[in-house]
């Protein structure tokens, strides 16, 4: 079975700098998409970035980048330029292309200090 | 742009009762998918649907059952509620067809259930 792995409960970065939060998982597929999300104090669930498998690009939206390592079953997130809104739980997400089941890792805890 | 809704987003129900938890699609999305979240958790699958039939069982509680009617809206139902039910529970939604594996979940705001 596919696990995810987030190995830094918490982290914290100050206001306008980088900060990146890790993410392996393991599994035995070759086709499957990566995700970040985000949930703030209001537990809403919110997609920050997607990374399909067979794609050797680094996906980019905005402030936000991922170092994909496929070799490696690594999926970092960077986020560029901190803002206190970026305060939150960040979920790395791991789902099989052919089924619709999503496992979540445990979560990484993201403090920005003003 | 319109996002998942889902109703109620607060309850409270005593052991052994039932509960109904809706959830409505983003427009054009006939894939949908409930999730349940422990307090300090991850959120864990528990089922999905696609075009009214189910796609994909998970960790669902044979006590919880659930649908998607024809107008693509979805509901779970929970019986003989245990206190380890309270949780949030969520419903995404993504579009199906040939997309529904490889589309993106967008997740609605959630319903957190309480169990007295």
């Amino acid at each position: 079975a596919q696990t995810v792995t987030q190995s830094q409960p918490e982290m914290s970065v100050q206001e306008a700098e980088t900060v990146t939060l890790s993410c392996t998982y393991d599994t035995s597929e070759s086709d499957y998409y990566l995700f970040w999300y985000k949930q703030p104090p209001s537990r809403q669930m919110i997609l920050v970035i997607r990374q399909e498998a067979y794609k050797q690009q680094n996906a980019t939206e905005n402030r936000f980048s991922v170092n994909f390592q496929k070799a490696a079953k690594s999926f970092s997130l960077k986020i560029s330029d901190s803002q206190l809104g970026d305060a939150a739980m960040y979920f790395c997400a791991y789902r099989s292309g052919d089924n619709n089941d999503m496992r979540f890792g445990a979560g990484t805890r993201l403090t920005v200090k003003p | 742009a319109a996002g998942v809704i889902q109703s109620p987003r607060h309850l409270i129900k005593e052991k052994r009762e039932t509960a109904t938890l809706k959830c409505y699609p983003i427009p054009r999305h006939d894939t949908v998918y409930w999730y349940q979240q422990g307090p300090g958790q991850d959120p864990q699958f528990l089922i999905s649907f696609y075009e009214k039939m189910q796609s994909d069982k998970g960790s669902i509680p044979d006590r919880f059952s659930a649908q998607q009617f024809s107008d693509y809206h979805s509901e779970l139902n929970m019986s003989s509620l245990e206190l380890g039910d309270s949780a949030l529970y969520f419903c995404a939604s993504s579009l199906g067809g040939a997309q529904r594996f490889t589309d993106t979940q967008y997740f609605g705001p959630g319903t957190r259930l309480t169990v007295l």
